[in-house]
Formats: structure tokens, C-alpha cells, sequence
């Protein structure tokens, strides 16, 4: 069963940066990568896409080497309110339509 | 802001009901999910759909259904609720031409007794 993973977990200094990297062997060839946040009793919140190469906004840079089968989400200068748990998403192949799977989740644990 | 809302934040059940979850999103976007979330065990797809009146199985399918009657709506159905479906559940939708930027709803943690 294709899957997405993840490292469990990550501990992390204030003003570090943090690289968590997510492993998708079986990546849809048309399919976008995409980072998810999520805090406690909140639904997961949209940090970055991308499709390959780097991608970098205000809160973060993805790095997607050729082949897509993995991606690294880093986290400049982390501050305690980074903690949260950390997903990226991916369509995998079916066979009919990809199927947007999310990894195994990654916590991150900021902190002074 | 695009708004995803579930129609019960906590809801308690006794085995075999019929239970249903509402979500309901105002942005006009084609594309709804249902995951249902375990502690350990991360997110995980039930069913989705690009589409109204359109619906594909997710990766645990078994014991639900799903019903999309109308663009904003994508209702989760739990024929005949055990207590293994006890869970958060969560809704989200996305935009046709970015169907992987998911907005999510705030969840219902459903407990089945």
C-alpha cells in the first residue's frame, strides 16, 4: 500500500530551523505537494505548496529534489508558537483518480 | 475567509444508530473530504468528492457513506454506528484547480457507546 511518512517527532531550540522531510514514493505525476500546521483542536492550516524545485513564502521553503519522492519543509528561526504537528500531502496513484494522502505527521516540539 | 462548518463540534452515539455529519463550505469550491483522525494514526481519507453527486473511496471506506446532493454539502453517513468509529472526524474542501490546498472545518469528535 503506497503511504507517505513522516519522522514521529522533532524537538527543536528557539531560533533554530527546523527541516522535516516527508517520503512519497508513489507520488500522482500531476499532483501538487502541499504542508499542513495543525494545533490542538484545530483542523490542519495551509503553510506551502509546491511541484518541484524550491518554493519559499513569509512563514517557509519547501525543497523538492528531481525525482519527487520526497520533499523538506524548513522552518526558519522556530519560536514556541511553531509547535504543532506538522503533515504533507500528496496524491498518490490508484490507478483511477490520485488520492490525497496525508503523511504520518511530524511533532514539533519548540522550545526555549 | 473561506468557511468549512461541521454541524456538531462533540457528538455522543450509541452503537447502531445512524448517525450523520454534516459539512457544509461557502467558497464554491468542487472538491470535499472526509478524515477521520486517531491519535497515532494521523489523518486518514474516508471518501471525497470532485463533484456533486460524484464520490470516490478513500482508504477506509468500510462502514460509511457519503452523500453530495448539492455543491456546499458533503454529508458523512454512519449506516450503523460501532464503537470503533469512535474518532475525529473532519471536513475540508478545496478549489477545482487546487484540489490540494484543503480548508478544513473544526471537527466532531463523535464518541460511540
Amino acid at each position: 500500500l503506497a503511504k507517505t511518512t513522516q519522522p514521529i517527532s522533532m524537538d527543536s531550540y528557539e531560533g533554530q530551523e527546523v527541516n522535516i522531510t516527508c517520503s512519497h514514493n508513489n507520488i500522482a505525476t500531476n499532483d501538487y505537494i502541499t504542508w499542513y500546521q495543525q494545533f490542538p483542536s484545530q483542523g490542519p492550516r495551509f503553510i506551502i505548496q509546491g511541484y518541484k524545485t524550491k518554493v519559499t513564502n513569509e512563514v517557509a521553503s519547501l525543497f523538492i529534489p528531481a525525482d519527487r519522492k520526497s520533499s523538506t519543509l524548513s522552518l526558519p528561526r522556530v519560536s514556541l508558537s511553531d509547535t504543532a504537528v506538522y503533515y504533507c500531502l500528496v496524491g498518490l496513484n490508484t490507478g483511477t483518480a490520485s488520492k490525497l494522502t496525508f503523511g504520518t505527521g511530524t511533532r514539533l516540539q519548540v522550545t526555549l | 475567509d473561506v468557511k468549512v462548518t461541521q454541524s456538531s463540534r462533540y457528538l455522543v452515539k450509541r452503537t447502531g444508530e445512524k448517525v450523520f455529519l454534516e459539512c457544509v463550505q461557502d467558497m464554491d469550491h468542487e472538491n470535499m473530504f472526509w478524515y477521520r483522525q486517531d491519535p497515532g494514526l494521523g489523518l486518514r481519507l474516508i471518501y471525497f468528492s470532485y463533484d456533486v453527486k460524484m464520490k470516490e473511496k478513500g482508504d477506509i471506506p468500510e462502514g460509511y457513506s457519503v452523500s453530495r446532493e448539492k455543491k456546499e454539502r458533503f454529508s458523512l453517513i454512519l449506516e450503523s454506528a460501532s464503537t470503533n468509529q469512535t474518532s475525529m472526524y473532519l471536513c475540508a474542501s478545496s478549489p477545482g484547480k487546487e484540489k490540494e490546498k484543503l480548508f478544513f472545518g473544526s471537527g466532531t469528535q463523535l464518541s460511540v457507546l
